[in-house]
C-alpha cells in the first residue's frame, strides 16, 4: 500500500525557518510527481508546490515563491519542503501527496497524515 | 489564478437522501475537474478525478458530472460514514486550487 509519512513540524517563531520531510513507501517513488499541499485550521487546502520525478521541474504558488524550496531525494525515497521567512499565515498542516498519472497537471491520489507547523511567537 | 467556487457551503439531510454539491470555475477547464473527502480530523481523499472517473475503491453511490465551468458531485443514497468536508480541485493550471469546501451533516 502506498504510504507517505511526514515530519518536521512544529512551532517556530514569525521570520523563522523550518524542514517538513515525507517518507514514501509501496510505490517507485521515483517515477511520480510530488507535491506538498497544505490546510490553514478550519480553511480548505491549498496547493503549495509540486516537484517532477528527477527534481528538474518544480512549481510554486506564489505566496511561497522565493521563501520555500521542494526537493526530493529519490534514493531515500523522501521528499522535502525548506521554508524560509515564516509568516503566521503559514501556519497549517503540511500534506505530503502523490500526484496522479498526468503528473503536474494530475489529481493527488494519495495525502500523508500531515504535520502540523504552527508560526507564532 | 482558477476560482472555484462551491455551493452550498453546507448542508444537512437524512439517511438514504440524495446529495448534490455544485462546482463552478472561473474559466472553462474542460474534465480537469477532482472532488475529495475529508472526514474530520483526516486528511483529504480522493473521490472522483477527470469530473466522472470514480477512484478506486470508492462506493458507487458516489458519482461527478459536468465539463467546462460546472460540475456536480452527486452522492445517491446518504450514508453515516458520509459525514465529511467535500472540495472540488481543479487540475487544469497552476496553481491547482480548491473549492472553499460543503460541510455534509446528517439530519
Amino acid at each position: 500500500d502506498v504510504r507517505l509519512v511526514e515530519s518536521g513540524g512544529g512551532l517556530v517563531q514569525p521570520g523563522g525557518s523550518l524542514r517538513v520531510s515525507c517518507a514514501a513507501s509501496g510505490f517507485t517513488f521515483r517515477s511520480f510527481w510530488m507535491s506538498w499541499v497544505r490546510q490553514a485550521p478550519g480553511k480548505g487546502p491549498e496547493w503549495v508546490a509540486n516537484i517532477n520525478q528527477d527534481g528538474g521541474e518544480k512549481y510554486y504558488v506564489d505566496s511561497v515563491k522565493g521563501r520555500f524550496t521542494i526537493s526530493r531525494d529519490n534514493a531515500k525515497n523522501s521528499l522535502y519542503l525548506q521554508m524560509h521567512g515564516l509568516t503566521d499565515e503559514d501556519t497549517a498542516f503540511y500534506y505530503c501527496a502523490r500526484d496522479g498519472p498526468f503528473g503536474g497537471s494530475s489529481w493527488v491520489d494519495h495525502w500523508g497524515q500531515g504535520t502540523l507547523v504552527t508560526v507564532s511567537s | 489564478d482558477i476560482q472555484m467556487t462551491q455551493s452550498p457551503s453546507s448542508l444537512s439531510r437524512s439517511v438514504g437522501e440524495r446529495v448534490t454539491i455544485t462546482c463552478r470555475a472561473s474559466l472553462s477547464i474542460g474534465s480537469s475537474l477532482n472532488w475529495y473527502q475529508q472526514r474530520p480530523g483526516k486528511a483529504p481523499n480522493l473521490l472522483i478525478y477527470g469530473a466522472t472517473s470514480l477512484q478506486r475503491g470508492v462506493p458507487s453511490r458516489f458519482s461527478g458530472s459536468g465539463s467546462g465551468t460546472d460540475f456536480t458531485l452527486t452522492i445517491s443514497s446518504l450514508q453515516p460514514e458520509d459525514l465529511a468536508t467535500y472540495y472540488c480541485q481543479q487540475s487544469y493550471g497552476t496553481p491547482r486550487t480548491f473549492g472553499q469546501g460543503t460541510k455534509v451533516e446528517i439530519k
